[in-house]
């Protein structure tokens, strides 16, 4: 079974609209992180946000915040005023508990902004 | 200057070269990470190194053969690769390889370089 589910393979959103982007998880492990990545054309994989399981808040950087649902086992995360420059790969990614540094990636949504 | 570079970010190489790929981190982070991002697959992490020690061998093939000399450098040599070898290879940092769960987490985040894209011919 995926561990990683991002169930939308392309998003397309108009600038200054929010835009949510999907991610479901599968693990039996209580303790794990979920991260966000965007990659750009450029092959860069940039750091957005980061969610601990046992985190009571949900995290918020910026533009960036992740609705973390955890009963439903989803991360999604949520970019307020969409810009072109967001226009991107996105990547959900998880570490389980005490697996040595091992990132589990989703498939990863391809989000266009429109002008 | 970007926090890690990888060089080179471009690769053709034939299925009988030998080449390295070379990644280098001015962080001050401790873990090192090597991923295979392949056409229409998910990023799959091939190897972790924290302070100098491999702590994760993904069932990496060995002519896959990475090197860690000190935390801030890490390479990946490469020789007899097959035509599937070709993709982007990401390498990463993090501060730490503290438990995940809670706000400390976030000392695992990993930051990556660019890439570099191979073509195996």
């Amino acid at each position: 079974a995926q561990k990683i589910t991002q169930t939308q393979p392309g998003m397309f959103v108009q600038e200054k609209e929010a835009v949510t982007l999907d991610c479901t998880y599968d693990t039996s492990d209580p303790s794990y992180g979920l991260f966000w990545y965007k990659q750009p054309s450029s092959g860069e994989m940039i750091f957005l946000i980061y969610q601990g399981s046992y985190d009571q808040q949900n995290a918020t950087e910026g533009r960036y915040s992740l609705n973390f649902q955890k009963a439903r086992k989803s991360a999604n995360l949520v970019i307020s005023a969409s810009q072109l420059g967001d226009s991107a790969m996105y990547f959900c990614a998880m570490r389980e508990g005490d697996q040595g540094g091992k990132l589990i990636f989703g498939q990863g949504t391809e989000l266009s902004v429109k002008p | 200057e970007t926090g890690v570079t990888q060089t080179p970010r471009h690769l053709v190489m034939g299925m009988t070269n030998k080449k390295s790929l070379k990644c280098e981190q001015h962080l001050g982070h401790n873990a090192m990470y090597w991923y295979k991002q392949s056409a229409k697959k998910p990023l799959e992490l091939m190897f972790v190194y924290n302070f100098k020690e491999q702590t994760e061998n993904n069932s990496v093939p060995s002519r896959f053969s990475p090197e860690c000399p000190n935390s801030s450098h890490l390479f990946l040599h490469l020789h007899t690769l097959q035509p599937e070898d070709s993709a982007l290879y990401l390498c990463a940092s993090s501060p730490t390889l503290a438990p995940v769960g809670s706000g400390a987490g976030g000392l695992n985040i990993q930051y990556f370089g660019a890439g570099t894209r191979l073509s195996v011919l």
